[in-house]
């Protein structure tokens, strides 16, 4: 049951140049995005987030875009720095006005950037 | 910064043993989480938790799990007689407000490997 997907199980980019990491999503009910960062023997790292009342959210280099008729979400870092290679996850949620949220994670995208 | 920590770093055990997996949650947070990441898959939920009870679990989460707050500060996972395919990594994560907007902190993972 896949409900999020990350395709790209790795992406290699020049240092300097734009990393655009890909998630898409099947359930219709999930209204809230995020990407975690994770780095070797570490605990994922939260990134940033959008909500679906928007279709772009943006902290400093890094910009998280989302096409909800696509069902498709995007992560976009520029310019890349060496100290972003890490596992990038894309998790989604359904806002349900709960106390507890959990989180649906992709299987993660390995980035490397090249200095 | 507050963090999430997690104990041990590594668990081995053998199947049929009994684990507990120990977190101390960031001091302020109300809200706390089990994941657990089998090498190669994606990050899963187990287990959310709030005010002394369990508020939601997954498939994952069967009798051989259960979950404790046995004091103010620990939270703990315990695997009553551990099987091969519990081998993974175990994240507690925690957050402090209630909704899925409040970002979740994760620790840096217990390697459960069991025998």
């Amino acid at each position: 049951d896949q409900q999020v997907k990350q395709n790209s199980p790795s992406l290699s980019v020049q240092e300097g140049r734009i990393s655009i990491l890909n998630c898409d999503y099947t359930n219709s009910m999930f209204d809230y995005f995020l990407w975690y960062k994770k780095y070797p023997a570490e605990g994922p790292t939260f990134l940033i987030s959008i909500s679906s009342i928007k279709d772009k959210n943006e902290d400093g280099r890094f910009t998280v875009f989302l096409n909800k008729s696509a069902k498709h979400l995007s992560l976009h870092i520029v310019p890349s720095q060496p100290g972003d290679s890490a596992v990038y996850f894309c998790a989604a949620a359904v806002n349900y006005g709960g106390a507890t949220n959990k989180l649906i994670f992709g299987t993660g995208t390995l980035l490397a950037v090249q200095p | 910064e507050p963090e999430v920590t997690q104990t041990p770093s590594h668990q081995v055990t053998q199947m049929g043993q009994e684990v507990i997996l120990r977190c101390v949650p960031i001091s302020n947070h109300l809200y706390f989480y089990w994941y657990r990441q089998i090498l190669g898959q994606k990050v899963e939920f187990l287990v959310s938790f709030y005010n002394n009870e369990i508020s939601e679990k997954s498939e994952i989460f069967d009798d051989q799990f259960s979950v404790e707050r046995p004091d103010g500060s620990n939270f703990t996972l315990k695997i009553r007689s551990t099987k091969l395919e519990d081998s993974a990594m175990y994240f507690c994560a925690s957050n402090r407000l209630a909704g899925v907007t409040d970002t979740q902190y994760f620790g840096p993972g217990t390697r459960l490997t069991v025998l």
